[in-house]
């Protein structure tokens, strides 16, 4: 089963770009043509999808975040990449990538989570 | 925006009981809809997608039901690994997906 999993830096200054990495394993990330979920959940609150991406490229992101976000997918080393410009301490939140579960479109559950990583902005 | 309205925002539930948690979408989202069970400092769980459908590995205690802009997640009996928060997401429009605001259930 694919398992993806978050790493980039826990602390982040105001104003600067936060950069988060996906790394996929247990197979490829082009594997049934799935779209790979970006979505986030600051301390205490619910969840807020940021976007999504397929491993052509197809971005769709969330209207809210779309000035600020940007995604890329590395195909050879198995990885998705979020970055996310000029970020507050709204942004501080658990960052989570996941997969959809049944391909081809970015309308999809997400099915496989990774264990997220903590994101805190502050000076 | 599509709105996903869950509630209750907590219930309270004893080992055994019967529970239905009600998520409400501001237009119809004809059954594109998944619930998803989180427990503290863990990624969500995919439980139900297409309003009714068990992903695999759930337990058959959990069903999902509704179309349109109305929906339930139900746990026939409560057991001492469902006290969670579940969320609602609604995947029939990407501009944004959206999820519910949580549903916590604790111990009665």
């Amino acid at each position: 089963q694919l398992q993806p999993r978050e790493s980039g830096p826990g602390l982040v200054r105001p104003s600067e770009t936060l950069s988060l990495t996906c790394s996929v394993s247990g197979g490829s990330i082009k594997k049934n043509d799935l779209y790979w979920g970006w979505i986030r959940q600051p301390p205490g609150k619910g969840l807020e999808w940021i976007g999504s991406i397929f491993h052509g490229g197809s971005t769709y992101l969330n209207p809210s975040l779309k000035s600020r976000v940007s995604f890329s997918v590395d195909t050879s080393k198995n990885q998705l990449s979020l970055r996310l410009t000029s970020v507050t301490a709204a942004d501080t939140a658990m960052y989570y990538c996941a997969s959809g579960r049944e391909g081809y479109s970015p309308l999809d559950p997400f099915a496989v989570w990774g264990q997220g990583i903590k994101v805190i902005v502050s000076s | 925006d599509i709105q996903m309205t869950q509630s209750p925002s907590t219930l309270s539930a004893s080992v055994g009981d019967r529970v239905t948690i009600t998520c409400r979408a501001s237009q119809s989202i004809s059954n594109w809809l998944a619930w998803y069970q989180q427990k503290p400092g863990k990624a969500p769980n995919l439980l139900i997608y297409k309003a009714s459908s068990l992903e695999s590995g759930v337990p058959p205690r959990f069903s999902g039901s509704g179309s349109g802009t109305e929906f339930t997640l139900t746990i026939s009996s409560l057991q001492p690994d469902d006290f969670a928060t579940y969320y609602c997401q609604q995947y029939n429009s990407y501009s944004p997906l959206t999820f519910g605001g949580g549903t916590t259930v604790d111990i009665k």
